[in-house]
């Protein structure tokens, strides 16, 4: 595609729910990584995937946060039991290959209620 | 561990006047430096990058940034800012070989006429 995309752009839910968000990178690009970003905050790293691997999640905050890109090209971000804390931005980037430019998506803004 | 300082939330400054977005970095190991910027209701989008070589890095809209290893700072400057360059303004270091970035807090740029 012409860019990263991510759907939602919007999403509330309530406290407890699962949630799942989407991310779409720009095509045949290899690495894919989720930020969250708090309100008046940069964003912070949660993991990312080069290919359908992923080397590194060690910014996941809890055992609720999963993400998966099994086929090496969209990728999933869920959040199971939702609560307050989790409301952000949500933002996907993708890039070439290792140690390239990151292109960001629009994010999604979640709020739980 | 790398870290960023932006030690502006915001900055406001009149149209055509020049400007400086401060950011200062720590870390124990080389890394790479970037400034990315959101416009109103965009997704963040890389303004400019030092990887090596020359310290004084231009972008294409007139925005330079230099980096200064002895006092780990990379501001970003302008001479002269218009009214388009309304927007929030990150900076971000990434450990090299490592993929993530490790993004400031935001600095927020608004112009007036």
């Amino acid at each position: 595609g012409a860019g990263v995309s991510q759907s939602p752009r919007y999403k509330v839910t309530k406290r407890g729910q699962d949630v799942t968000l989407r991310c779409d990178p720009i095509s045949s690009h290899a690495t894919l990584y989720w930020y969250q970003q708090a309100l008046g905050q940069g964003p912070e790293f949660l993991t990312y995937f080069n290919y359908e691997a992923q080397p590194d999640k060690s910014g996941l905050p809890s055992d609720r946060f999963s993400a998966e890109r099994p086929e090496g090209s969209i990728s999933t971000l869920t959040i199971q039991r939702t609560e307050q804390r989790d409301s952000a931005m949500y933002r996907c980037a993708s890039s070439p290959g290792l140690r390239n430019e990151q292109f960001f998506g629009p994010g999604t803004r979640l709020t739980v209620l | 561990a790398q870290s960023v300082t932006q030690l502006d939330s915001q900055v406001p400054v009149f149209e055509e006047a020049p400007v400086e977005l401060r950011c200062n970095y720590s870390s124990s190991v080389s890394v790479y430096l970037f400034w990315y910027v959101q416009y109103p209701n965009q997704g963040l989008q890389l303004l400019l990058k030092y990887l090596s070589g020359s310290t004084l890095v231009e972008s294409i809209n007139g925005f330079e940034a230099e980096f200064n290893k002895s006092q780990t700072s990379f501001h970003l400057r302008k001479p002269s800012v218009h009214i388009s360059d309304t927007a929030e303004y990150f900076c971000a270091v990434s450990r090299q070989g490592a993929q993530k970035l490790v993004f400031g807090q935001g600095t927020r740029l608004t112009i007036n006429p």
